[in-house]
């Protein structure tokens, strides 16, 4: 059974500083999929940044990066430059295999406060 | 462009009550519909998924159902409404593919008295 775990639960920073939040996951699949959402104060959640298990290059999209440790069963989010507007919870998530399924499991989140 | 609406906003029901909750995907044709349930500061719970219309696959069982009647729509349901039930409740679609992200709704808040 597929498992993710968020160890931290609230980290703050200052503005403009650059931040990791933790995820580390548990799968017997060789192929699976890692995800990265952010929920923000309304409740909206968004699509951040996708790491694929095959690939070992890091995953980039604007001011996040990640840092994929596969041998450690670790997808790193971080975060540079950070901004107000970055405050809020973040989500890892899992999906294993390469056909079409239907189950995607979520961390606990890691609630993330920026400090002007 | 794909758009996702969910209803009601928000609801407050009497335990033992029936709730219907509803979404509906425009713009994209035969997605993947989840239900996600998410307690207050809580993680974000899969308890229904669809890959086509008429079949869903239950992840969690918490006394609730859910249908795919059309392509575009999915409803989650219940005769009767527990305590635990409260929360907040996403609706998602994503293209088929396992490596596909998910586009969530912006959730029903659920009350429970």
């Amino acid at each position: 059974a597929q498992k993710v775990t968020q160890t931290q639960t609230s980290i703050s920073v200052m503005e403009k500083t650059t931040v990791t939040m933790d995820c580390v996951y548990e799968t017997q699949d060789s192929s699976y999929f890692l995800f990265w959402y952010k929920q923000t104060a309304s409740g909206e959640i968004v699509f951040l940044i996708r790491q694929d298990s095959y690939k070992k290059e890091n995953a980039t999209v604007g001011h996040y990066s990640l840092n994929f440790q596969k041998p450690k069963s670790s997808i790193g989010l971080i975060i540079t430059a950070t901004q107000i507007e970055d405050s809020a919870v973040y989500f890892c998530a899992m999906r294993e295999g390469n056909t079409n399924t239907g189950k995607l499991t979520f961390g606990d989140g890691t609630v993330l406060t920026v400090k002007p | 462009a794909q758009t996702i609406h969910q209803w009601p906003v928000a609801e407050i029901k009497a335990v033992g009550s029936p709730l219907s909750l509803g979404c509906t995907i425009k713009g994209k044709s035969s997605p993947n519909l989840y239900w996600y349930w998410q307690a207050t500061g809580g993680t974000l719970q899969q308890l229904f998924y669809s890959i086509t219309v008429g079949q869903v696959e239950s992840v969690v069982q918490l006394n609730l159902s859910a249908s795919r009647p059309k392509d575009d729509q999915f409803i989650l349901s219940t005769e009767k409404l527990l305590l635990s039930h409260s929360g907040f409740y996403l609706c998602a679609w994503s293209l088929q593919g396992a490596g596909e992200r998910l586009f969530f709704g912006h959730g029903t808040k659920l009350s429970v008295l």
